[in-house]
C-alpha cells in the first residue's frame, strides 16, 4: 500500500532548540498535514498545506509543501517542554477520499 | 463538550472473545473513520462511512464489522478476538468525505489488549 517515510524516527533534544522534520512520498500528494498525539490522546491537526510550495506557520511551528509535490517538512522553533509527543504528516491522494499516515517522530525534550 | 467520544477507554479480553467499541460525535459531521494503531505507532484507515454507507474498507478482516446506527455514531464489533489485533483504536470525523480539504477530528482511542 502507499506509504509515506517520515524522518528522522526519534529526537532527543534540549529545550529551546530548533526542530526539523520530513516526510516524502512515492506519489504525489494533493494535500499535506502535520498531525501532533500526546500521550494517551489521540491525534490533533497542526497545519494544513494546499498548493505546491505553500510555506504556512502557526506559532513557532512552520511546515511547507515541497515543489514537487511529493515531500513536506516541519520545524518547530525555540522547543518548549510541552512539544514533547508524536509528530505525524499525512497525505492524501486525488481521488482515494482518504489519509495516509508517516510512521511519526517522537520528539523528547530535556530541560 | 467532546466533539469525537469513544467507550471504552481500556479493553481488555480473551483471545476468541467479541466485543464491540462505541464512537459518537456531536460536531454534526457526515464522514467518520475508524483507525488502528500498532505497537510502533503507525496509524492506518481500517474504515470509512459517509452518512451512514461504507466508503472505504481497507481490506480489514471480516471479523471486524462496523455499524453506524446513525450519521453521528460510528461503531467497531469484532469477532473472535486475536493477539494481533492488540492496539489503540481510533475514531475519527470530517465534514464530508473530502480528505484533502476537509479536517479530521480524532477521539481519544481505545487500547484493546488481547489475551
Amino acid at each position: 500500500g502507499q506509504q509515506l517515510n517520515q524522518s528522522p524516527q526519534s529526537m532527543f533534544i534540549q529545550e529551546g532548540e530548533d526542530v526539523s522534520m520530513n516526510c516524502t512520498s512515492s506519489s504525489i500528494f494533493n494535500t499535506w498535514l502535520w498531525y501532533k498525539q500526546d500521550p494517551g490522546e489521540g491525534p490533533v491537526l497542526l497545519i494544513a498545506l494546499y498548493k505546491a510550495g505553500e510555506l504556512t506557520s502557526n506559532g513557532r511551528l512552520t511546515a511547507q509543501f515541497g515543489i514537487t509535490r511529493k515531500d513536506s517538512f516541519l520545524n518547530i522553533s525555540a522547543s518548549i517542554p510541552s512539544d514533547v509527543g508524536i509528530y505525524f504528516c499525512a497525505g492524501d491522494i486525488q481521488g482515494a477520499q482518504k489519509l495516509v499516515f508517516g510512521q511519526g517522530t517522537r520528539l523528547t525534550i530535556n530541560p | 463538550d467532546t466533539a469525537v467520544s469513544q467507550t471504552p477507554k481500556y479493553l481488555v479480553t480473551q483471545m476468541g472473545n467479541d466485543k464491540s467499541i462505541k464512537c459518537e460525535q456531536n460536531l454534526g459531521h457526515d464522514t467518520m473513520y475508524w483507525y488502528k494503531q500498532d505497537s510502533k505507532k503507525f496509524l492506518k484507515i481500517m474504515f470509512s462511512y459517509n452518512n451512514k454507507e461504507l466508503i472505504i474498507n481497507e481490506t480489514v478482516p471480516n471479523r471486524f464489522s462496523p455499524k453506524s446506527p446513525d450519521k453521528a455514531h460510528l461503531n467497531l464489533h469484532i469477532n473472535s478476538l486475536e493477539l494481533g489485533d492488540s492496539a489503540v483504536y481510533f475514531c475519527a470525523s470530517s465534514h464530508t468525505v473530502r480528505a484533502e480539504t476537509d479536517t479530521q477530528y480524532f477521539g481519544p482511542g481505545t487500547r484493546l489488549t488481547v489475551l
